[in-house]
């Protein structure tokens, strides 16, 4: 599947800076969500939203800020990070927030680098 | 938290045959997801087990049991495009998603 689209793909900023990220999902579905995945490490959810309504924030520091203006397209602004917030970040949608067989389908990531 | 073992890395030969172990403890399932990752790329797609047995998907098989908490992924005659992470990923009792830190198979000539 190649239905989920993120931009930019590598991203590099100072702890200063305000960036964002943004995911777009041509597949018709109605969950997206945020991961972080640092080396050698789970995949670790961050935020999750079902038909635009955010229904998990997975304990994410609030430098981090999600925003999903409708079901194919969700951002996450960016603000004051930490050098321990580099890591890839992916994004994901799937059918039915979570059900049965329901099978998340990722985006190619962003590689963020916090100097 | 959720707990979800798999190796490290595993090598093998091209032509070959690999099994990757994956064993959790979770509060409640709602079946099991195997994915692979290539450096620098998406996640993409492989297996789903929600009942006890193998599921086979070409070169692909992936087998689960329940009461031991305990999945496998089997890649057949390997090819050095398998090289390649590969997560191991349930859902739990309130359908939730879990990964375990992935294993990085290396298909050698």
């Amino acid at each position: 599947e190649t239905g989920v689209t993120q931009t930019p793909r590598h991203l590099v900023m100072g702890m200063t800076n305000k960036k964002s990220l943004k995911c777009e999902q041509h597949l018709g579905h109605n969950a997206m969500y945020w991961y972080k995945q640092s080396a050698k490490k789970p995949l670790e959810l961050m935020f999750v939203y079902n038909f635009k309504e955010q229904t998990e924030n997975n304990s994410v520091p609030s430098r981090f800020s999600p925003e999903c203006p409708n079901s194919s397209h969700l951002f996450l602004h960016l603000h004051t990070l930490q050098p321990e917030d580099s890591a890839l970040y992916l994004c994901a949608s799937s059918q039915d927030g979570g059900q049965g067989a329901d099978t998340q389908y990722f985006g190619p990531g962003t590689r963020l680098t916090v100097l | 938290g959720q707990n979800i073992d798999q190796p490290t890395e595993m090598t093998a030969t091209e032509g070959a045959i690999v099994q990757i172990n994956c064993t959790y403890q979770t509060s409640g399932f709602n079946g099991l997801f195997w994915y692979q990752q290539h450096a620098g790329e998406a996640p993409t797609f492989l297996s789903y087990n929600v009942l006890d047995g193998l599921e086979e998907k070409g070169r692909f098989s992936s087998f689960l049991s329940r009461s031991k908490g305990y999945s496998y992924l089997l890649l057949k005659e390997l090819q050095m495009k398998d090289s390649a992470s590969y997560l191991c990923a349930v859902r739990d009792g309130d359908y939730k998603l879990s990964f375990g830190a992935g294993t990085t198979v290396t298909v050698r000539a």
